[in-house]
């Protein structure tokens, strides 16, 4: 149990196009999603965390308007970087949780594969 | 203040042999939970083993087990028996129970397993 899946695993696009990427939560509702962006040889950075039906919360120095994050149903989850710039390539990966943040949540964190996004 | 420190950039292992991952925390909040995660070359983050700050006991998973000691906050990773697919990057992450509960990560330390 506790499969998450991410897509595409690899993609390369011309500066100022668009990307999405997709998080599923393979068998498990996952109220909260988390996307994270991580350097090569550095480690995860949070971006943001979203939480089914509501507005993602983004973390200091993430811009929302480059970064959107729709968390559509309780098992898919997506991020749209917009006007993709060369520094913005990275390894992004996502997380679910079976249970919404908060005091009591003591829910494990279950990561995607990773996506590995190159902007030319 | 960092919220997680692994000192260890890289540690050597010999296949069989045990090894321990050090990770040190800091947090005022008195509920919190402790992960350590694998992250092979594939880039996947593979979860390994989780310790509650109220736990009693030290976590165990196998050939993992976590050595949990809260007053000096520390959650060093123990692998038993190492193999030769132990070799990855190993982050150590910590959760405060409060808001969206989300993890802060280490800066991770990258095992290598030897024949």
């Amino acid at each position: 149990g506790a499969v998450v899946s991410q897509h595409p695993s690899r993609v390369i696009c011309k500066s100022g196009t668009s990307v999405k990427i997709e998080c599923r939560s393979l068998d498990f509702q996952a109220t909260t999603m988390f996307w994270y962006r991580q350097f090569p040889k550095q480690s995860l950075m949070l971006m943001a965390t979203s939480n089914e039906g509501s507005k993602a919360t983004y973390e200091q120095g993430v811009e929302k308007d480059k970064f959107l994050i729709n968390h559509a149903s309780l098992t898919l989850s997506t991020l749209t970087v917009t006007s993709a710039h060369p520094e913005d390539s990275s390894f992004y990966i996502c997380s679910a949780s079976r249970l919404a943040g908060g005091p009591s949540s003591t829910d494990t964190q279950y990561f995607g594969p990773g996506t590995r996004l190159t902007v030319l | 203040a960092q919220k997680i420190t692994q000192t260890q950039p890289g540690m050597f292992v010999q296949e069989k042999e045990a090894v321990t991952l050090d990770c040190t925390y800091d947090t005022s909040d008195p509920s919190y939970g402790l992960f350590w995660y694998k992250q092979p070359s594939s880039g996947e983050m593979i979860f390994l083993i989780y310790q509650g700050s109220y736990d009693q006991q030290n976590a165990t998973e196998g050939r993992y087990s976590l050595n949990f000691q809260k007053a000096r906050k520390s959650a060093n990773l123990v692998i038993s028996a190492s193999q030769l697919g132990d070799s990855a990057m190993y982050f150590c992450a910590m959760r405060e129970v409060g808001g969206y509960s989300t993890l802060t990560f280490g800066k991770g330390t990258m095992l290598l397993v030897s024949p």
